[in-house]
Parts: structure tokens; C-alpha cells; sequence
């Protein structure tokens, strides 16, 4: 079965600073990856994908994402957060009719 | 930017109720699906719909469940008799292809609150 691991629940970062979200999936076959960033009562945004090809994929916003198969990771970086960054962020696998297998979920937390 | 339309924002309704939820998918996608979150936890895949009928459903969409596409635009999750624990955040969902190359839509949810 295929499953995500964000092992984050919390990150605090201050504003500018660099960020780096884990992500580490188990899935049968060639995964499909996602990450979304959801803000306080609101819906998902994609902020970037992966199918195949080049490795380092980039997304929305400034972020960027980095599938390791050696590492089972598909962690989401950016250079340089602002403080409008402040959300819950999903990594999510799967495809197909089967629907996407989300983590838990990391809070990003931005200091001023 | 296309968009997937869900209605309402917000339902209260009292245990033992029947909802309906309502989405609009993007209009020429093909695979449309059902997630909840409940508050605070992971988003959870309900249901697949494709081609007039389920594709794939979780343990979690149980008799309780039904959907339906009415009339060819409108994409619906049917709660027959709630509970309190249906209490969640839902988000519909669509695509145009099975293996969302071209992008995997979620609409802003529906929030139903079981009192």
C-alpha cells in the first residue's frame, strides 16, 4: 500500500531564511508526487509536480522539489521564505483512480 | 485559471440528516473525485468517479455514501444519515486524464458541521 511520511509537524523558519521540507513515500511502482499547500480554511494548491524526467521540479511561489528513488524523498525546498509562506503544506503520491495517499502534513511556522 | 466550484462554504445539520454537497468540475475533465479532512488531520481519498460510475472507493465510503453527476456538470457526495464523526472539511476533485498529467484540480471545500 502506498503510503507518505512528513516527519515535520511543526518548522519554525524565519523570514528569509531558507526551507527545506521532508517528504519520504513508499509506493509499488514509478510514483506520481505532489505537494499542496493549504492556508487556514482554505481549499489545496498544487505547488508543483512529479511524473518522470528531470528530477528537480519547480512549483509556484519560489518552490522547488527534488525526487530521490534512492531515498523512497520528494522534499520541498525555497531560497528564501516570505512571511505569506505560513501554511500547512501536503506531500501527496499516487495517481490513477485510486486518488492521491496525502501526509500528515508540515505547519510552516514564519518569524519575523 | 479553470476552477472546481464547490458548494456550499459551510452546512450545519443535525445528526441523522441527509446533505447533499455539491461540486462544479473543471469542464472538460474526466475523473472526478471526493476527499474529507477532518479538522486538524490528513486529507483522505473517498471515492473516484469516472465515466458515469465509481472507479475505486475507500474503507471509509461506506453505505452511508453515495455520488452522483446529475446532469453532465454537477459532481454530488450524498451523506444519508449523519453522524457527528462525518464532521469534516470535504474536498471535490477532478482531472483530465487518469494519471493527472495535466493537473489534478481540488475545489475550496465544503465544511459540514454534524451538531
Amino acid at each position: 500500500a502506498q503510503s507518505v511520511t512528513q516527519p515535520d509537524i511543526h518548522i519554525t523558519v524565519s523570514e528569509g531564511a531558507s526551507l527545506e521540507l521532508r517528504c519520504n513515500y513508499s509506493y509499488g511502482a514509478t510514483p506520481y508526487l505532489f505537494w499542496y499547500v493549504q492556508s487556514p480554511g482554505q481549499g489545496l494548491q498544487l505547488l508543483l509536480k512529479y511524473f518522470s524526467g528531470d528530477t528537480l521540479v519547480q512549483g509556484i511561489k519560489g518552490f522547488e522539489a527534488e525526487f530521490k528513488r534512492s531515498q523512497s524523498s520528494f522534499n520541498l525546498r525555497k531560497p528564501s521564505v516570505h512571511w505569506s509562506d505560513a501554511a500547512e503544506y501536503f506531500c501527496a503520491v499516487g495517481g490513477g483512480a485510486d486518488g492521491l495517499t496525502f501526509g500528515k502534513g508540515t505547519h510552516l511556522i514564519i518569524q519575523p | 485559471e479553470p476552477e472546481v466550484t464547490q458548494t456550499p462554504s459551510h452546512q450545519v445539520t443535525q445528526m441523522g440528516q441527509e446533505v447533499i454537497l455539491r461540486c462544479v468540475p473543471i469542464s472538460n475533465h474526466l475523473y472526478f473525485y471526493w476527499y474529507r479532512q477532518i479538522l486538524g488531520q490528513k486529507v483522505e481519498f473517498l471515492v473516484s468517479f469516472y465515466n458515469n460510475e465509481i472507479s475505486e472507493k475507500s474503507e471509509i465510503f461506506d453505505d452511508q455514501f453515495s455520488v452522483e453527476r446529475p446532469d453532465g456538470s454537477n459532481f454530488t457526495l450524498k451523506i444519508r444519515s449523519t453522524k457527528l464523526e462525518d464532521s469534516a472539511m470535504y474536498f471535490c476533485a477532478s482531472s483530465l486524464d487518469r494519471d493527472h498529467t495535466y493537473g489534478y484540480t481540488f475545489g475550496s471545500g465544503t465544511r459540514l458541521t454534524v451538531v
